[in-house]
């Protein structure tokens, strides 16, 4: 069984300037997340989607941070503009159900760098 | 607010050693508590989870964690620690229904030879 794809695994950019992620959860999985893993801390989730609705969103800084899940498969995660803060490494994982005992499947991730 | 404190930053113990690496945690109700773990480029890998039931659990890789409600605690052990368990690892929370987990800021373990 494939596990969770995420491209590209590295990026750098200039602050101002925009960048997207892409996911691709594991199939028929329907519940997919974003989490954002700053230097030291532990993954912070970012939004959260249900087939191709947001279940939560309380935690994504919504003037720069959209995410999207088009038919309810692959989802794309972008910031624009970029900041200092936003380095990082964002992670994508996706479970079957939206219940908490259901395991989180994580991709390796994306690093990004904004300089 | 449901939170984690994993005390410990880094640790590092002997290859052949036990291990224990700490969890506390703050949540209202019954919690559901998760230990993962991740390598270097990684994402992270489930070790055990602990919904209800009997308070120690095992896990993959030799892995095992006690409940402890009265100390709201949730701590990691192994009792001989491999190389290849050197790692970064994350315990969280998460609550009945609500699928959000909660991740503490993490413990890396180095294993001397």
């Amino acid at each position: 069984e494939a596990g969770v794809a995420q491209s590209p695994r590295y990026k750098i950019i200039e602050k101002r300037q925009s960048v997207a992620f892409w996911c691709n959860p594991i199939s028929g999985h329907a519940t997919l997340y974003w989490y954002q893993q700053i230097l030291g801390q532990g993954p912070k989730l970012l939004i959260q989607f249900q087939n191709n609705g947001v279940v939560d969103d309380s935690q994504l800084p919504k003037d720069r941070f959209s995410a999207e899940r088009l038919k309810g498969v692959d989802s794309t995660l972008k910031i624009q503009p970029a900041k200092l803060e936003d380095s990082a490494v964002y992670l994508c994982a996706s479970s079957l159900v939206t219940q908490a005992y259901n395991e989180q499947f994580f991709g390796p991730g994306t690093r990004l760098t904004v300089l | 607010a449901q939170s984690v404190t994993q005390p410990d930053i880094h640790i590092t113990v002997s290859e052949g050693a036990s291990l224990e690496l700490r969890c506390n945690y703050s949540y209202g109700a019954t919690p559901y508590l998760f230990w993962y773990v991740q390598s270097p480029g990684q994402g992270l890998q489930l070790l055990l989870k602990y919904f209800s039931g009997d308070t120690l659990v095992q896990g993959i890789k030799g892995f095992e964690a006690e409940f402890k409600r009265s100390q709201s605690s949730f701590n990691l052990r192994k009792p001989s620690v491999h190389w290849s368990d050197a790692a970064e690892y994350f315990c969280a929370v998460g609550g009945d229904g609500n699928e959000k987990l909660t991740f503490g800021t993490g413990t890396r373990l180095t294993i001397i030879p």
